[in-house]
C-alpha cells in the first residue's frame, strides 16, 4: 500500500541549531513531493514542492529538501532554526497515476529561544 | 482568484445523529476535491477524494460517506455519528498535481 512515514514525531532544538526532518514513502513509481507547515493556531501552508529536475529544492523561510529516489526519501532541512519555526511539519506525496494526496503523521518541532 | 469555503466552523452533535459538512470552491473548474481528518499525532488522514462529479474514492472504511453533486461542491456525510467521529475535518482542492489548498476546517465534537 502507498504510505508516507515521518519517523521523528517530536523534535526539540535550540535556536541556531540545524534541522533535518525525515520523510520516506513506499512506492516505486513517479511521485510529487511536498512539505507543509502548520504554525500554532494556523492553517497548513506549503513550504516547498518537488515535481522533477534538480532533486534539491528550496522553499520559503530558508527551508530546503532533497529528493533521493534510491532511498524513497524527501528530507526537510534548515541550516539554522529560529524560535518562529516552532510548528508542525507534514510531508505529503501524490502518486503518479492517482490523485491520492497522502500525508505523513507530522513532526512537531519546538525551538527553544 | 480561487477560494474555498467550508462550513460550519464548529459543530457539536449527539451520538447517532446525522452529519453534513459542505465545501465549495470558487474560481476554478474541475478541481480535485479532498476530505481529510486531522488528529493529533496522526497527521492528515485522507478520507475521500474526487476527480469529477459523482466520482468518489474512499480511503478509509467507516460510517462516513462523501458526495460531489456539482463540480465545485463536496459534501461529507454520516447517517449516524459515532463518538470516534469527533475530530477536525479539512476540505481541500487542487488542479492536476498542484499543491493542495485547504479550507478553514470544521471542528466536530460528538457527544
Amino acid at each position: 500500500a502507498q504510505s508516507v512515514s515521518q519517523h521523528n514525531h517530536h523534535v526539540i532544538l535550540s535556536e541556531a541549531a540545524s534541522l533535518e526532518l525525515g520523510c520516506n514513502y513506499s512506492y516505486g513509481g513517479t511521485v510529487n513531493l511536498f512539505w507543509y507547515v502548520q504554525y500554532p493556531g494556523q492553517h497548513l501552508q506549503l513550504l516547498l514542492k518537488y515535481f522533477s529536475g534538480d532533486p534539491l529544492v528550496k522553499g520559503i523561510k530558508g527551508f530546503e529538501a532533497e529528493f533521493i529516489k534510491s532511498k524513497f526519501s524527501f528530507n526537510l532541512r534548515k541550516p539554522s532554526v529560529q524560535w518562529s519555526d516552532t510548528a508542525e511539519y507534514f510531508c505529503a506525496v501524490i502518486f503518479s497515476g492517482t490523485y491520492k494526496y497522502i500525508f505523513g503523521t507530522g513532526t512537531r518541532l519546538k525551538v527553544l529561544a | 482568484s480561487q477560494t474555498i469555503h467550508q462550513w460550519p466552523a464548529t459543530l457539536v452533535q449527539p451520538v447517532g445523529s446525522p452529519l453534513s459538512l459542505e465545501c465549495t470552491v470558487e474560481g476554478t473548474s474541475n478541481p480535485n476535491l479532498y476530505w481529510y481528518r486531522q488528529a493529533a499525532g496522526r497527521g492528515l488522514q485522507l478520507l475521500f477524494y474526487s476527480v469529477g462529479i459523482g466520482q468518489i474514492s474512499s480511503e478509509v472504511p467507516q460510517n462516513l460517506s462523501a458526495s460531489r453533486p456539482q463540480d465545485r461542491q463536496f459534501i461529507l456525510s454520516s447517517k449516524k455519528l459515532l463518538l470516534s467521529d469527533s475530530g477536525f475535518y479539512l476540505c481541500a482542492w487542487s488542479v492536476d498535481n498542484s499543491p493542495l489548498h485547504f479550507g478553514n476546517g470544521t471542528r466536530l465534537t460528538v457527544t
